[in-house]
């Protein structure tokens, strides 16, 4: 599976967009993008998946650029209740994932 | 969506006893079920996968005689740390796949081990 890198942390501001990047260079062809978090001392919790067009549900968007070498979360209305870690995945389907460190979102009022 | 429950939510034992976790998904039946382990300030590390009925395939570095996976039916899989020791103490965590097609895993709240 390829790697994906991401921010350490970031800060967002409660009721405004955070918007949490990805990148996924070496991704191939038959390989998606997942998203998970986790709030702690929780289990993760799946937000998103794509493989080549953006997608978008109750949860989130994701955006995953034309080459696909990157992709972006977009959570719409950032609340204190998405304080977590987001994972950003890719795999040819979600049978294994590597989580690696994630990134680390806090949300202030 | 999907729901996947574990028991229990926080265990504490003596070095040298067995403690055993469950994993259920509560309103599907789950192929594939996953353990991983994650240690404070850690990302979470694939332990092993367990299909229903069969034996458990172990990540690499995982000693299969200490972690035993039984994974019986098709709702419901357990992990037992044998002989466990104060380094097991960690955060386990199960996840449950429907089957090839559907797109995620369903992750159950974790186990907290605390081994004195």
């Amino acid at each position: 599976d390829a790697k994906t890198t991401q921010p350490p942390s970031m800060d967002c501001a409660e009721g405004r967009a955070a918007n949490l990047p990805c990148n996924h260079s070496t991704i191939s062809g038959n390989e998606y993008v997942y998203w998970y978090r986790q709030i702690h001392s929780q289990g993760p919790q799946y937000i998103i998946h794509g493989l080549k067009n953006n997608e978008t549900n109750e949860m989130a968007s994701l955006i995953i650029t034309e080459d696909r070498k990157s992709s972006t979360l977009i959570l719409p209305h950032a609340t204190l209740r998405d304080t977590a870690v987001y994972y950003c995945i890719v795999s040819i389907n979600d049978y294994k994932l590597s989580f690696g460190a994630g990134t680390t979102v806090t949300v202030r009022a | 969506g999907a729901v996947v429950s574990q028991h229990p939510s926080r265990v504490i034992c003596k070095s040298g006893t067995s403690v055993k976790i469950e994993c259920r998904s509560l309103d599907f039946q789950a192929t594939t079920m996953f353990w991983y382990r994650q240690f404070p300030k850690q990302s979470l590390m694939l332990m092993a996968t367990s299909n229903e009925g069969s034996k458990a395939t172990y990540e690499q570095g995982v000693e299969k005689d200490k972690f035993l996976i039984n994974h019986a039916s098709l709702t419901l899989s357990t992990l037992t740390v044998t002989s466990a020791h104060p380094e097991d103490s960690s955060f386990y965590i199960c996840s449950a796949r429907v089957g090839f097609g559907r797109e995620t895993q369903y992750f159950g709240p974790g186990t907290r081990l605390l081994v004195l």
